[in-house]
């Protein structure tokens, strides 16, 4: 089956650096996508990885290995704002869309 | 300013009752779908139209209807079919048809089942 996994809840403090993984079995592959959702609101894009390797922007970074199945969101110089649950999304060979579930991402200051 | 628009926000229904969410959008989009999320779980997807006057069912359709008779807008009924309907109900379009492109979200809408 299809499955999307990530952890689900990460705290760290304010100012500080937090990796957030995601590893995904698909049937193909088409790409992967970060969303930010603060709470009771909408998804919000972050970014997409086709190809192996780091993609940054701004404070965000996202790395892809697809020999892995695996990518990581690092998020760095924390701020409360950051405080949101990270959605990690991958594209099968059909190009629908499969969805983890989230990891809440609690800051400290 | 370009997005969509949900509404309600939040909606209270009895059990038995039918309810339609309203997703409208000014972005041009030729693709639109309707996601629900639980907690604890990732979004599924519920019906997706690719096309005006078109669309096909998502991973948990049964106790939903959509139309699109409009390119701007795809509603979505909940019908007393949907044993389990309380949950957060989130539209999205995209360009594309093929989600190699970012989805853009509206607002959510929240039912409850009383």
């Amino acid at each position: 089956g299809q499955n999307i996994d990530q952890p689900t809840e990460m705290t760290a403090t304010e100012g500080a650096i937090v990796q957030i993984n995601c590893t995904y079995q698909t049937s193909g592959f088409n790409g992967l996508f970060w969303y930010q959702q603060h709470a009771g609101e909408a998804p919000t894009f972050l970014s997409y990885n086709v190809l192996d390797g780091l993609e940054e922007k701004g404070r965000f970074s996202s790395f892809l290995s697809r020999s892995k199945g695996y990518s990581y969101l690092l998020l760095k110089e924390l701020q409360m704002k950051d405080s949101a649950s990270y959605l990690c999304a991958a594209t099968d060979s059909n190009y629908q869309l499969i969805w983890g579930a989230g990891t809440k991402l609690i800051i400290k200051p | 300013d370009g997005g969509i628009t949900q509404s309600p926000k939040y909606l209270f229904r009895k059990e038995g009752q039918n309810v339609t969410l309203s997703c409208e959008q000014n972005l041009n989009h030729d693709a639109m779908y309707w996601y629900r999320q639980d907690p604890g779980q990732g979004l599924r997807l519920i019906y997706y139209s690719q096309i005006v006057n078109d669309f096909q069912k998502g991973d948990i359709a049964e106790g939903y209807s959509v139309s699109r008779e409009k390119k701007e807008s795809f509603p979505l009924t909940v019908t007393s079919a949907q044993k389990n309907p309380t949950a957060f109900y989130l539209c999205a379009s995209s360009t594309g048809r093929d989600y190699t492109g970012e989805l853009f979200f509206g607002e959510g809408s929240r039912l409850t089942v009383l």
